[in-house]
């Protein structure tokens, strides 16, 4: 299995540019986070699906942020317009979760993508 | 509001050493909880995942427990080696995942 793939893996762009991160999360796998880490604030969770839905959206910072996920297999995280402060390093995860239970699985991450904003 | 601690944030021991890291929560009301290494640059590497009915798993030289009435994980690492230095981090939840700050490990030779 070739893990969770993100691209592009570095992204240096100048503020009020649009970015778009990309994730593909492991085949099989029916929920995905998308996270953000800094050296000030940790990692956060920014949201999350189940089964391709957006379930908690609550650490998503502005509405300059936006993520989407139209099939099983692939997942955007778009920033417009970029501002210096959203320097970091952004995370997919993805995991398998069996609904109607009470047993989550372990969550892969992928490798990130280190964004800069100018 | 759940809040994961982990203590101490850095640790240096000389190899061979047998060590303990902390992670700690203030909601018991959790279904799992995981620790992950990050080593620089890199992402996050699963290491051992505890759901909520289990009190303890083995990986190798590693042995994670779980309290969950004290909210309270330990992660051992027996005989520590100069390639176990990197961040370790807990994260607890379920359907929600809220991580910890991590402890920076390193390990001199």
């Amino acid at each position: 299995d070739a893990g969770v793939i993100q691209s592009p893996r570095h992204e240096v762009t100048e503020m009020g540019q649009e970015v778009t991160l990309r994730c593909k999360p492991i085949s099989g796998h029916n929920s995905l986070f998308w996270y953000r880490q800094t050296m000030m604030r940790g990692l956060e969770l920014l949201i999350y699906f189940n089964n391709n839905v957006p379930i908690d959206d609550s650490g998503m910072p502005e509405d300059r942020f936006s993520a989407k996920m139209p099939n099983a297999s692939f997942s955007t995280l778009k920033i417009q317009p970029s501002e210096p402060r959203d320097s970091a390093v952004y995370f997919c995860a993805s995991r398998f979760t069996r609904l109607g239970t009470e047993v989550y699985n372990e969550q892969f991450f992928g490798p990130g993508t280190r964004l800069t904003v100018l | 509001k759940q809040e994961v601690t982990q203590i101490p944030a850095a640790l240096s021991v000389p190899e061979g050493e047998n060590l303990v890291l902390n992670c700690s929560f203030t909601d018991s009301a959790i279904y799992n909880l995981q620790w992950f290494r990050q080593d620089p640059g890199k992402g996050l590497t699963s290491l051992l995942l505890i759901q909520s009915s289990q009190r303890e798993q083995t990986s190798g030289r590693l042995n994670a427990s779980l309290d969950k009435s004290s909210g309270r994980s330990t992660l051992y690492i027996a005989a520590s080696q100069p390639g176990d230095s990197a961040t370790y981090l807990c994260a607890v939840g379920g359907f929600k995942t809220i991580f910890g700050a991590g402890t920076r490990l390193f390990v001199k030779a």
